[in-house]
Parts: structure tokens; sequence; C-alpha cells
């Protein structure tokens, strides 16, 4: 297996809604990470999972919430977004934590906040 | 600071034509990686390639193959025979060897492959 499974592929909430986002991997990779991209932009990393601990929060809004629960699952806890957060959200994996790996992405969570 | 610039913001080439996306590149690191990544339709960001700075062979495989040149910073990226499949967005990347877990990604060249 050598894929990022996202679900779900689209999600609409209200400003008010909880809900979360969740990326599967069952390549044994030991890092995990959550992107944001906005359209006609780049990717905007988000978080960093090393064996399963929290590295990196790049200075992201409390109303984003990660968690990972074992090696395999990374989840992002979505409440009181605006709807600027809409977006594509990606989830990734690499073998090791660190930017000189290539990473293996999933097809993302389309996010419309209303 | 490190950068990456990707000006071709679009291009669009006949089925079967050779293209050229470019990617230049700025830092002072001596460690340092290059990536290029497709992102089509359905979303997902695919792997295509990572580049060490310390290796400079240019790199082929099947219809893609990669020119990499430390002289004028440049990592470009060639599809001979373009197909319709290969319409998506390109992204080129660059890191450190510093640990800092982030990309910087260019901006992306969106490339339409008409039939």
């Amino acid at each position: 297996d050598t894929e990022v499974t996202q679900t779900p592929k689209h999600l609409v909430m209200g400003m008010t809604n909880k809900k979360s986002l969740k990326c599967e991997q069952h390549m044994g990779h030991r890092a995990m990470y959550w992107y944001k991209q906005k359209a006609k932009k780049p990717p905007e990393l988000m978080f960093v999972y090393s064996y399963e601990k929290l590295s990196i929060n790049e200075s992201v809004p409390s109303r984003f919430s990660p968690e990972c629960p074992n090696s395999s699952l990374l989840n992002l806890h979505l409440h009181a977004l605006q709807p600027e957060d809409s977006a594509l959200y990606l989830c990734a994996s690499s073998q090791l934590a660190g930017s000189d790996y290539g990473y293996t992405f999933g097809s993302g969570t389309r996010l419309t906040v209303v | 600071a490190q950068k990456v610039t990707q000006a071709q913001t679009e291009i669009s080439v006949v089925e079967k034509e050779d293209v050229t996306l470019d990617c230049v590149y700025e830092t002072r690191d001596t460690t340092y990686y290059l990536f290029w990544y497709k992102q089509p339709p359905s979303g997902e960001l695919v792997f295509l390639i990572r580049r060490n700075s310390f290796d400079e062979q240019n790199e082929i495989s099947g219809r893609y193959s990669w020119n990499f040149q430390k002289s004028t910073s440049s990592f470009n990226f060639t599809i001979t025979a373009s197909q319709v499949v290969d319409s998506a967005v390109y992204f080129c990347a660059l890191s450190d060897d510093s640990g800092t877990y982030k990309y910087i990604f260019g901006t992306g060249t969106r490339l339409k492959v008409l039939a």
C-alpha cells in the first residue's frame, strides 16, 4: 500500500460546527504532515508529527487541532472556523521527518466554511 | 533567504510537443534538496523527483527529464512527447538540510496539453 488516504473528500461546515478530517497511511512512515492549500497557491505547511509527537506547529490558529492517535493515523479537528479557512487540506507522510525527503500526499479534503 | 521562482504561470501545448518547465532557486546553503511535484485536478501532489545539491547528474525517467545546473541555480523539467494526462500544475520545491521540515515551493506552473 503506497498511498495516503484522506476522508472526507469534500466537507461543507458552518462556522459553529465541529468536524474532523482524517488521514491514514500504511507505508510505515514515521512522519505525517498537514498542509493547507488555497486556490492557485502552493501548499503551506501547518503541522508536522514525528513518531506520533507534534514537532512543528506553524503558528496555526487554535481552531485547528491536530491529533496523531497512532503511527498510521492523523486527524485534524476543526472548530469555529472562518470562511477564509476554506481551502484544500492535504495530508502527507514521509519515512522520517524532514523536508529533505520526498513526501507522499493524499488527494486532500476540499473544505468550504459557510 | 531561500526562494523558488517558477516564472511560467501557465503553458499550453499540443499533444506530442515537448515542453520545458523552468525552476530557478535561491539559497545560501551548500547542502539542499530540490523536488518536483505534479498536482493533477484530483488534488494530490505526486512526487516526481528529489535531487540533492551534490548530484548534478541529469535524470531521465521515461518521457520526463530533469536538468540541474548549479551554475545558473536552475532545475528545469522537460516532458517529451506530451500527453493529455500530463495536464496538471507542477510545483518545484527547495528544502535545506536544517531539519526545518518546510519546503519552499514555487508558485507552480499550470500545464495544459491539448488533444
